[in-house]
């Protein structure tokens, strides 16, 4: 199966600690996107990747987020400083970046819990 | 603001009876999408529909993308216990990077 992997599924930890997360795209896909989806809610776009560069940001990635994709290939989400506002799931997404009709598949996500 | 609006945002029906769940939004889309997620997991594409109007057919499941390509529907024909889920439409925002804007997620229980 080739499709949108995650690491780790889940994670726990303390508020105030660094965690790092990482997103391997679909082989061919030139495009990656983060998604962060709390209990009850669609997913909200927090970044977008075409290749290695970083092209947009919403407002709702603080200055404690970074994310990379250093060789175009797989990803990086990374919170400093976690608050337990940071609780949620982080979805990892790939596309060709074909315009019009793209279409956008998804990792099965990492669930970050912060205590 | 939720810029696309899904309803019903929880249905529970009878195995065999049909529905319709709706996605409305006063912004145009250059594409809709609409996904199935389990609990735990990730959005699994269901159907992207691109054109005013279309139409598209999944086994019992019907999506169909408005005229100004402001609103979808899903509509599902003899529901069963398997489909039940939490559905998404997402849109593709015309202007920027094709990112998603997503409802809120329609949650679905057939009982049997």
């Amino acid at each position: 199966d080739t499709g949108v992997s995650q690491d780790p599924r889940h994670k726990i930890t303390k508020r105030g600690q660094n965690v790092t997360f990482r997103c391997d795209p679909i082989s061919e896909h030139n495009r990656l996107y983060w998604y962060r989806q709390t209990l009850g809610q669609g997913p909200e776009f927090l970044t977008y990747f075409q290749n290695e560069a970083q092209l947009e940001k919403s407002r709702l990635l603080s200055d404690r987020f970074s994310a990379e994709r250093p060789k175009g290939s797989f990803s990086t989400l990374e919170i400093q400083r976690t608050e337990q506002g940071d609780s949620a799931m982080y979805l990892c997404a790939s596309s060709l970046g074909v315009a019009g009709g793209e279409t956008q598949y998804f990792g099965p996500g990492t669930r970050l819990l912060v205590l | 603001t939720q810029l696309l609006e899904q309803s019903p945002q929880f249905l529970s029906i009878q195995e065999g009876e049909n529905l319709t769940v709706y996605c409305n939004s006063s912004s145009v889309f250059s594409s809709l999408q609409w996904y199935r997620q389990e609990p735990g997991e990730g959005p699994v594409l269901l159907v992207t529909v691109v054109t005013g109007g279309e139409v598209k057919k999944l086994k019992r499941l019907t999506f169909q993308f408005g005229d100004a390509r402001k609103d979808s529907s899903l509509h599902i024909t003899a529901a069963q216990p398997g489909d039940t889920g939490l559905y998404l439409c997402a849109g593709g925002l015309i202007q920027g990077a094709q990112k998603l804007v997503f409802g809120q997620g329609t949650r679905l229980t057939i009982n049997p």
